[in-house]
């Protein structure tokens, strides 16, 4: 089967960075995704690593090993918006036919 | 449209009540998802279609659950005999590429 980990909870201050990591454990894989959530809202998308290194999306960026079945989003400047849950996709299919997420970890930014 | 649209938001239902839950996606997209998310968990991968080909049904939990896609664009997920731990938020997605998904806001089922 396949099962992602990440850690529940992350607290951080205005400004600051902030990493959350994934492990994963999948049959197979061509990629991991990371989806951003704010509550009562809908997942969006934040990005996709199918190759190893590091991915810049201006504030945020993501990073991928392969060989050690791990990722991280890296959230810098960090602003109150930013509160929400974040969730780690593994894509095991190459066609994300079924997106295995993590439980999700909840930011939130203080003042 | 814009986005990807689901009805209703919320929906409240007896236990033994079948439901109907509507999908109209990004138009274009040829893959279209249903997940459900219960409160404060991730997301649990329901069922999948990608054009005309089969759809993956491997996540439906149950054979109270079902879905279709009519004509490549909108999807309705059935529950019927609805139960207690059928509540929670049935999210429906669509994507062109499958790297980068869409989601909707979702429908709200409690059952009560």
């Amino acid at each position: 089967g396949q099962s992602l980990e990440q850690p529940s909870e992350v607290t951080a201050v205005e400004g600051a960075i902030v990493q959350i990591n994934c492990t994963y454990q999948t049959s197979g894989f061509y990629g991991l995704s990371w989806y951003q959530q704010h509550d009562g809202g809908a997942p969006t998308f934040l990005s996709y690593n199918a190759l190893d290194g590091l991915e810049e999306t201006g504030r945020f960026s993501s990073f991928l090993s392969r060989s050690d079945s791990y990722g991280y989003l890296l959230l810098q400047e960090l602003q109150m918006k930013d509160s929400a849950s974040y969730f780690c996709a593994v894509d095991s299919s190459g066609s994300a036919r079924q997106l295995t997420f993590g439980s999700g970890t909840q930011l939130t930014v203080l003042p | 449209g814009a986005g990807v649209s689901q009805s209703p938001s919320n929906k409240v239902t007896e236990k033994g009540k079948d439901v109907e839950l509507r999908c109209d996606p990004i138009s274009g997209h040829t893959a279209l998802y249903w997940y459900r998310q219960s409160l404060g968990q991730g997301l649990e991968f329901l069922i999948y279609f990608q054009g005309n080909s089969a759809p993956d049904k491997s996540g439906l939990p149950s054979d109270r659950f079902s879905a279709e896609r009519t004509g490549g664009s909108v999807s309705t997920l059935t529950i019927q005999r609805t139960q207690q731990e059928d509540s929670a938020v049935y999210l429906c997605a669509s994507s062109l590429t499958g790297q980068k998904l869409f989601f909707g806001s979702g429908t709200q089922l409690s059952v009560l």
